[in-house]
């Protein structure tokens, strides 16, 4: 399809591991947008990205959040040393570009840290 | 930190309008209102958005006050499918760069 793909689905992992989160945005998007829902809250940002770079990443909760963007198009959220805190919903949202643009949001990773 | 609060929950009866109201008192004069609703387990999708005039497509219309401090989307006909948690969103800009934060929503409940 054509809108924003996220995998895996959903993952389950343990204490402990690292983890890795894919997004492949609407082909042509240069802004791409990371967020984390927990149940019952609003999406909480992440990080924000504008083209390769990572535009504003003020959203990451610590220094064991990384992602990156290499070429521009796909972008992957790795997460390590796994804390059960980070049960989660990650959503990834791409857009045109900054001016008024409307995101488009995937479905969404559901992390489980066991 | 949101820069927008909603109620909590609202409850709407099936074919009447819904009026969902948003507080954005603290939004500056470049910063446009975004609304989007999250059905659950699904990613948000967009309604509308608007920067000070009101605005008006084929899902809803979002009305903004003069001062911008406050908007309300409204659906015309709610139907069951419109049961959905409807977020209020300020796209702040900084730097050339734009977040859109999110705060906690209004869970819309349509009833037949």
């Amino acid at each position: 399809g054509a809108g924003v793909s996220q995998t895996p689905s959903n993952k389950v992992t343990e204490k402990g591991k690292y983890v890795e989160l894919r997004c492949d945005p609407i082909s042509g998007h240069t802004a791409l947008y990371w967020y984390r829902q927990s149940l019952g809250q609003g999406p909480e940002f992440l990080i924000y990205f504008q083209g390769t770079g990572a535009a504003d990443d003020s959203g990451l909760p610590n220094d064991r959040f990384f992602a990156v963007r290499p070429e521009g198009s796909v972008s992957t959220l790795k997460i390590q040393r796994t804390e059960r805190g980070d049960s989660a919903v990650y959503l990834c949202a791409s857009s045109r570009e900054g001016r008024a643009g409307e995101l488009f949001f995937g479905e969404g990773s559901r992390l489980t840290v066991l | 930190d949101a820069k927008t609060t909603q109620p909590p929950s609202m409850d709407c009866a099936e074919g009447r309008a819904a009026n969902l109201p948003c507080n954005h008192s603290t939004i500056s004069g470049n910063e446009y209102v975004y609304w989007y609703r999250q059905i659950h387990s699904q990613g948000p999708q967009y309604i509308i958005h608007g920067l000070k005039n009101n605005e008006t497509n084929e899902m809803a219309s979002l009305i903004i006050t003069e001062d911008r401090k406050s908007s309300t989307l409204i659906l015309p006909h709610a139907t069951l499918r419109d049961t959905a948690v409807y977020y209020c969103i300020v796209r702040v800009q900084a730097s050339g760069t734009y977040k859109y934060i999110f705060g906690t929503g209004t869970r819309l409940k349509v009833l037949a």
